[in-house]
């Protein structure tokens, strides 16, 4: 298997601009997991889909981010409008029920 | 709510040496999994290490092992003959095993550096 496939690698976007983000989880794997990682914070859950259903986003920042799973192939992460302080890198990763996480490369996204 | 912590910001250690990096957790939960994750340069985040709770025998990966302490909530880390490639920063992760829902709660991280 490819791992967890995340896209883009690199992101730079103007304020204001909608940002999308990309995930492909192992074949296989229930649950998937957003996380941010920044040097303040360090890495935070986003939200985590299990079986494509949302079971926890309370760590969704605020209204201008949203994600998606419509298919347990493919996961979404949106930020609109996009801000400076949203700069992270963002991983996504699956797991196979109750075991650890696989992780993809990241995706570091620079809004200027 | 479960919480992770690692005290030590930064460490280095001489090559072939051996470092131990300190991890604790606090949950009300009997039936857990813990992890310690490495990001290399790379950026990208790999798994080094599993321990079950329900487990008294110390995990151990080659170079890698832990010492848990359920009682005291600690898990540590030990590198033996530490290498370059070592250097890396060391993420203590916990997950929860109540459900199959459980999200995996990561430690703010140490960063190690193995000087030649």
């Amino acid at each position: 298997d490819a791992g967890v496939i995340q896209s883009p690698r690199h992101e730079v976007t103007e304020m204001g601009q909608e940002v999308t983000l990309r995930c492909k989880p192992i074949s296989g794997h229930n649950s998937l997991f957003w996380y941010r990682q920044t040097m303040m914070r360090g890495l935070e859950l986003l939200i985590y889909f299990n079986n494509n259903v949302p079971i926890d986003d309370s760590g969704m920042p605020e209204d201008r981010f949203s994600a998606k799973m419509p298919n347990a192939s493919f996961s979404t992460l949106k930020i609109q409008p996009s801000e400076p302080r949203d700069s992270a890198v963002y991983f996504c990763a699956s797991r196979p029920g109750a075991r650890e996480a696989f992780f993809g490369q990241g995706t570091r996204l620079t809004v200027v | 709510a479960q919480t992770v912590t690692q005290s030590q910001p930064e460490m280095s250690v001489q090559e072939a040496e051996t470092v131990t990096l300190s991890c604790t957790y606090d949950t009300s939960e009997n039936n857990y999994y813990l992890f310690w994750y490495k990001q290399p340069p790379s950026r990208q985040m790999i798994l080094v290490i599993r321990q079950e709770a329900y487990k008294q025998q110390n995990a151990t990966e080659n170079r890698f092992s832990v010492n848990f302490q359920k009682a005291a909530k600690s898990f540590s880390l030990k590198i033996s003959d530490s290498q370059l490639g070592d250097t890396a920063m060391y993420f203590c992760a916990f997950m929860a095993l109540e459900t199959s829902y459980d999200k995996v709660i990561f430690g703010p991280g140490t960063s190690l550096s193995v000087i030649p």
